[in-house]
């Protein structure tokens, strides 16, 4: 069955730097798109960024465009997201999502757990 | 960007009753909405997708429909399992913008 486990959140000072990766299982992970989608406590869902299956096309948020970095290991079945310049306005729940655009009706049908980033002082 | 608004936010309905949630583009999305459930500390669920059709393994008592800038997401009789908050989101263009939720609580 599809797997994504998010890991690598935590609490880091405003300015600082994290990474959080995702492992992916149960799929042919080289062939789809990823994503990485946000929830501030008790707020909506705020979409971050996505990779294209080979690693060429990549799209931010303008709130966190310049900042984040989002890559992936094919090879390792592993989605990456590095965070640097930390604001308190990034504090969320992370999750990894899989992209599915089956008959060019795109979604994200699998959502890993989450992982929670904390920015304060 | 394209803006999503959903209506009501929130909604008090009985076990039984039917349950209409709607979901307003500020462009023409054509058919790429999907409709998403989340229970408290727990991800998304994807329920429908491309507006109508319905996720695998998800129950037919959900139910999507429209096109354009006008969608709406229906429970035909709501169960104690579907109080939750439903979000809208468009996969017409980038950035993928979601709605701001609809809570759907016990009445």
């Amino acid at each position: 069955q599809v797997q994504l486990v998010e890991s690598g959140g935590g609490l880091v000072k405003p300015g600082g730097s994290l990474r959080l990766s995702c492992a992916a299982s149960g799929f042919t992970f080289s062939n789809y798109y990823m994503n990485w989608i946000r929830q501030a406590p008790g707020k909506g869902l705020e979409w971050v960024s996505y990779i294209s299956s080979s690693g060429i096309s990549i799209y931010y948020a303008d709130s966190v465009k310049g900042r984040f970095t989002i890559s992936r290991d094919n090879a390792k079945n592993s989605l990456y997201l590095e965070m640097n310049s930390l604001r308190a306005e990034d504090t969320a729940v992370y999750y990894c999502a899989r992209d599915n655009g089956y008959d060019s009706a795109w979604r994200f049908d699998y959502w890993g757990q989450g992982t929670l980033v904390t920015v304060s002082s | 960007d394209i803006q999503m608004t959903q209506s009501p936010s929130s909604l008090s309905a009985s076990v039984g009753d039917r349950v209409t949630v709607t979901c307003r583009a500020s462009q023409n999305i054509r058919s790429n909405l999907n409709w998403y459930q989340q229970k408290p500390g727990r991800a998304p669920n994807l329920l429908i997708y491309a507006a109508s059709s319905l996720q695998s393994g998800v129950t037919s008592r959900f139910s999507g429909s429209g096109s354009g800038t006008d969608f709406t997401l229906t429970i035909s009789s709501l169960q104690p399992e579907d109080f939750a908050t439903y979000y809208c989101q468009q996969s017409h263009t980038t950035p993928r913008t979601f709605g701001q939720g609809t809570t759907v609580e016990i009445k």
